[in-house]
This record gives C-alpha cells, structure tokens and sequence, in this order.
C-alpha cells in the first residue's frame, strides 16, 4: 500500500456546516499537503504541513484550515462549507527530498448541496 | 513565479500511433520536473522525474532547459494509457505546482 489514507471516501454534506477530513500517513514523512481538484484547474494547493504544528497557506486557503497534532495526521476542515468547495481533494506526503516526488492518497469526493 | 502550463486538455490518439504531451514551465533555478499519470478514478502515481531519467510503461520525458520544456512521449500509444497526465515542477519550500492537466484517449 501506499503508506497514505484520506477518509472518508465519499461525503455529502450541507451549506453551511463544517466538514473535516483526514489525512493519515505511516510513512513518518515530513510533508503533508492538501489539494483540491477540479475540471479545467488541475491541482491547487490548499495547505501544507512541514511539521508538526508547522503549517502555511497554498494557493487556495480562503475558506479552509488544517492542523497537524502529530506527524501521521493531517485534518482539513472547511469551517463553513459552500457550493464552490464541492470538488476532489487529495491528500499528499513528502519525505522533504522533492526529487522524489509527492505520493498521493486516494482521495475524497465532496459534495456541498 | 514558478508555472506549469500544459497546453492541451484533451488529446486523442489512435492505438499503435505515437503520442506527445506537451509541458511547458516558468522557474528561475534549476528545476526539477515530474509527470503524474490519473486513471479513471484514482489516485494520482508518479509516472516519471526527469532526474532518473528512466522510461516507465514506454513513456519518456526529456528536460529542455532551452525551450523550458518537459514533454512527455511514447512510441505506440496503448489503449491503457488512456488517463489524465499531469506535469508537475518542484519549487522552493518542497512544494509542487502542477500544471491543469491532459486528458489523454487513446482510439482503438
């Protein structure tokens, strides 16, 4: 397996509630991310962690807030969802050497109605 | 400011015929560039980084410092490389940005 597991998978939820979403990683890596995806955007940065407590805005940060507690959990939390933040949001580890690339997890498909 | 542009969003090939998907970037150091390949309703993988050098599934990808271009190529384009390719640059700060995105088809 990958080493990383968002969960849940699928999550419908209303306007206006806030929603959290995990990011789990056996990997001990350093670096975690948040990315959303969407038709036409490709992958934006919504957040990244470069350390416990340790965390800084992406590209896309309006709306949504994380927090790193320990080294294998990432949480994402939209404090007040909206129809605009229905999207595809993946989670990503790094080790801290970049020449390695990201590793991705599977993602979770959120829907705001 | 660091970019990654793919300038196509869809691409359709037939089966047997070479492919070339386009990755053009805007970075003022050196470099470091990765394609990922999306399957249907998966996770993103990493497919190659210019710095192994290596061909995965037939698929190379040579950096052009010149023309600050990483397109990514195969020979004999198969039905299962139909996905989504992405081009993706490693900045400062460990972070990546990553281009919109190729959906790539590949015709029977």
């Amino acid at each position: 397996d990958a080493g990383i597991t968002q969960s849940p998978r699928h999550k419908v939820t209303e306007t206006g509630t806030p929603v959290t979403l995990r990011c789990h990683q056996t990997e001990n890596h350093r670096y975690m991310y948040w990315y959303r995806q969407d038709p036409g955007h490709g992958l934006r940065l919504i957040h990244y962690s470069y350390g416990v407590k340790d965390t800084d805005k992406g590209e896309v940060s309006d709306g949504y807030s994380v927090s790193r507690s320990k080294t294998e959990d990432f949480l994402l939390t939209l404090e007040s969802a909206t129809s605009s933040q229905t999207s595809v949001y993946f989670c990503a580890i790094s080790g801290g050497d970049g020449g390695y690339g990201y590793t991705f997890g599977s993602g979770t498909r959120l829907t705001v109605v | 400011a660091q970019r990654v542009t793919q300038p196509e969003k869809l691409l359709s090939v037939f089966k047997g015929a070479p492919v070339e998907l386009k990755c053009n970037y805007s970075y003022s150091g050196s470099p470091e560039l990765f394609w990922y390949v999306q399957y249907s309703r998966q996770r993103l993988q990493l497919l190659l980084r210019h710095i192994s050098r290596e061909s995965i599934k037939g698929f190379t990808a040579d950096l052009n410092k010149g023309e600050t271009s990483f397109h990514l190529k195969k020979p004999f384009a198969q039905e299962e490389d139909s996905a989504m390719y992405y081009c993706a640059l490693s900045g400062s700060g460990n972070q990546f940005y990553f281009g919109t995105g190729t959906s790539l088809t590949v015709i029977p």
